[in-house]
């Protein structure tokens, strides 16, 4: 597998559940990121990570919590979201942070009901 | 005022037309600017990326950067349906500096 993959495509979860999108990357990269995508509205940084230390939060709620164990992998876990956190939410990782090519996944889609 | 303003479109042309995409910024800071394509049900991926006022040419894309305008464009020539995606123009203050998109411009290339 190469490039950048995240799990699940698509989730539904409801305001009171708990659950956790998972990225990885098969580049050798160093810098892993979680972006929101919004419809009408522009791509959203969320979290930076590089040498799998967090070096940028993006004044991003604490329902959102990032992890991430090592350089490839990297997960976002989620716990009592508001309908207003629905959209597409993307992994990308870059060789170093602050790159202009970033390599993304293909997202996932999460609907909270 | 927004920091980037791009026409969220849609824009809907025939195979073969020369397609114009535009995005203005008001932040003097901007010394990189790139274009992203977003196919449906996928992520962005860097298509063009210039650091200088002028044209950059790449097959059938070209991204021109005024400066002094503070507009950023790219041309699609001899467009394809291949070519239907969502544009996303990307604007970086310095080297290393976090990444400042645009809305996105949908486009579809009719056959």
């Amino acid at each position: 597998e190469t490039g950048v993959t995240q799990t699940p495509r698509h989730l539904v979860m409801g305001m009171t559940n708990k659950k956790s999108l998972k990225c990885e990357q098969h580049l050798g990269h160093n810098a892993m990121y979680w972006y929101k995508q919004s419809a009408k509205k522009p791509l959203e940084l969320m979290f930076v990570y590089n040498f799998k230390e967090q070096t940028e939060n993006n004044s991003v709620p604490s329902r959102f919590s990032p992890e991430c164990p090592n350089s490839s992998h990297l997960f976002l876990h989620l716990h009592t979201l508001q309908p207003e956190d629905s959209a597409l939410y993307l992994c990308a990782s870059s060789q170093v942070p602050g790159e202009e090519k970033l390599f993304f996944g293909s997202g996932t889609q999460l609907s909270v009901l | 005022q927004k920091e980037v303003e791009q026409d969220p479109g849609p824009l809907s042309v025939p195979e073969g037309a020369i397609v114009s995409l535009n995005c203005t910024y008001s932040n003097s800071a901007f010394q990189y600017f790139m274009w992203y394509r977003q196919y449906s049900r996928k992520g962005p991926e860097l298509l063009m990326y210039t650091y200088s006022s002028g044209n950059k040419e790449d097959g059938r894309f070209t991204a021109q950067v005024d400066k002094s305008s503070k507009y950023i464009s790219l041309f699609i020539r001899d467009s394809q349906p291949s070519d239907s995606a969502t544009y996303l123009c990307a604007f970086q203050e310095t080297s290393g500096s976090r990444l400042t998109f645009g809305e996105g411009t949908q486009l579809t290339v009719n056959p």
